[in-house]
């Protein structure tokens, strides 16, 4: 089985300062990595993910995260966050193995202001 | 681009009536999936299903069940509803062949059980 923890549950920071949302994984097999967004009253939208090669990963969107297979980790960073930025983030692990299920960590809130 | 679309963004019902959420896509994806999501949870899988007629338990399955009739469609029932499942419900589906197949999302239902 897998579990994922993501240390912060609220994240406030100023428009145009930089971010890190923590995410630490635990899992006895390999995994896939997921980050999903979601917006105010929507459902979850893919951000991006950690499947193979080189492990940094980048969205459209100026997101960008890191895999750490040594510190287990896959933190999701952007050097300059907008207020549309403001959203609910999801660090998410699937087993190379097994069936397509999701395991998500509780959430990440980022909020964004003036 | 794939749809999910859930058949009620908010949904009011009573204890002890029997309740169906639906949920259908229109891309053909054979997994389908239904989670909860509660304030400082995060998301938790009910149920899926990666063919017509074929179900899994997830994590949290109890007093829940699911009904898969057609590819397109994948319907969760609550039998007796009680005053714990008042939470906000979303419905995914995803590709299968590999887990790496990320999962697409619809709006979800925010049912309030009176």
């Amino acid at each position: 089985a897998q579990s994922v923890t993501q240390l912060d549950s609220q994240v406030p920071v100023f428009e145009e300062a930089p971010v890190e949302l923590r995410c630490n994984y635990s899992s006895s097999v390999s995994v896939y990595l997921f980050w999903y967004v979601q917006y105010p009253n929507q459902g979850l939208q893919l951000l991006l993910k950690y499947l193979s090669g080189s492990t940094l990963v980048e969205s459209i969107n100026g997101f960008e995260a890191e895999f750490n297979k040594s510190q287990t980790s896959f933190h999701l960073r952007k050097p300059s966050v907008h207020i549309s930025d403001t959203a609910e983030y999801f660090c998410a692990v699937s087993e190379r193995s097994g069936y397509s299920t999701l395991t998500f960590g509780k959430g990440t809130m980022l909020l964004v202001s003036p | 681009d794939v749809k999910v679309t859930q058949s009620s963004r908010y949904l009011v019902k009573r204890t002890g009536e029997k309740v169906f959420l639906e949920c259908v896509q229109d891309m053909d994806h054979e997994n389908m999936f239904w989670y909860r999501q509660d304030p400082g949870l995060g998301l938790r899988l009910i149920y899926f299903s990666y063919d017509v007629k074929m179900k899994e338990k997830g994590d949290i399955p109890e007093g829940y069940s699911v009904s898969r009739e057609k590819k397109e469609r994948f319907s969760l029932i609550l039998e007796s509803a009680s005053t714990n499942q008042t939470s906000m419900y979303l419905c995914a589906s995803s590709l299968s062949g590999t887990p790496n197949q990320p999962q697409h999302f619809g709006d979800g239902t925010r049912l309030s059980i009176l």
